[in-house]
């Protein structure tokens, strides 16, 4: 079964890149049927999805974040990456990355996350 | 950018309980819905998709339904291992998905 496991420092100081990569095992992340996202959650806080990368390299952000965020894919490492740039302390969080399968039907197309990877914690502080 | 919103907040039940969590959404959404459940210091885990599908290996307590705007999530029996934090997503608009702030279930 596929499994998604983060890695990166969990320390960043304020104005800095934070930096994640997502391992993928189990399976290809060249996989056509499935699309590979980011998400994170403050400490007792809910889920933010940050946003997605294709195996294309076709990527979607969330529009609150997007001037900030790239994300990237390695297929030949089954990895893709999160950067988020010029943080702040409201970047605390877990970092989740996740694996998003698709399918469409008459009435379009249908997403979910499934699975997940344990997370990773990322503190901004000086 | 679409507004999920759980209630209630928190609940507290019993073992055998039959429950019921609603999300709604700001704006229509079709059956652009999934709940996952999530426990303490764990990832969230993915119960239902497409509103009403059953996620492979979940138990059959738990189910959903609605479309539109008006979703619920119920779990038919309450056991033990049910006891966590609750949430629905919107997978309608990927130009921002979006979930709701949560519903903690806690034990009576």
């Amino acid at each position: 079964q596929v499994q998604l496991q983060e890695s990166g420092p969990g320390l960043v100081k304020p104005s800095q890149t934070l930096s994640l990569t997502c391992t993928v095992s189990g399976g290809s992340i060249s996989s056509g049927s499935y699309y590979w996202s980011w998400i994170r959650q403050p400490a007792g806080k809910g889920l933010e999805w940050i946003g997605r990368i294709y195996t294309s390299g076709s990527t979607n952000y969330n529009p609150s974040l997007k001037s900030r965020v790239t994300i990237s894919v390695d297929t030949s490492k089954n990895q893709f990456s999160l950067k988020l740039s010029s943080v702040t302390a409201a970047d605390t969080a877990v970092y989740y990355c996740a694996r998003e399968p698709f399918y469409y039907d008459s009435s379009g197309t249908f997403n979910w996350f499934d699975p997940w990877g344990q997370g990773t914690l990322v503190t901004v502080s000086s | 950018d679409i507004q999920m919103t759980q209630s209630p907040s928190s609940l507290s039940a019993s073992v055998g309980d039959r429950v019921t969590i609603t999300c709604r959404a700001s704006q229509s959404i079709s059956s652009y819905l999934n709940w996952y459940q999530q426990k303490p210091g764990k990832a969230p885990k993915l119960l239902i998709y497409a509103a009403s599908s059953l996620q492979s290996g979940v138990p059959s307590r738990f189910s959903g339904s609605g479309s539109g705007t008006d979703f619920t999530l119920t779990i038919s029996s309450l056991q033990p291992e049910d006891f966590a934090t609750y949430y629905c997503q919107q997978s309608y608009s990927t130009l921002g998905y979006t979930f709701g702030q949560g519903t903690k279930l806690e034990i009576k």
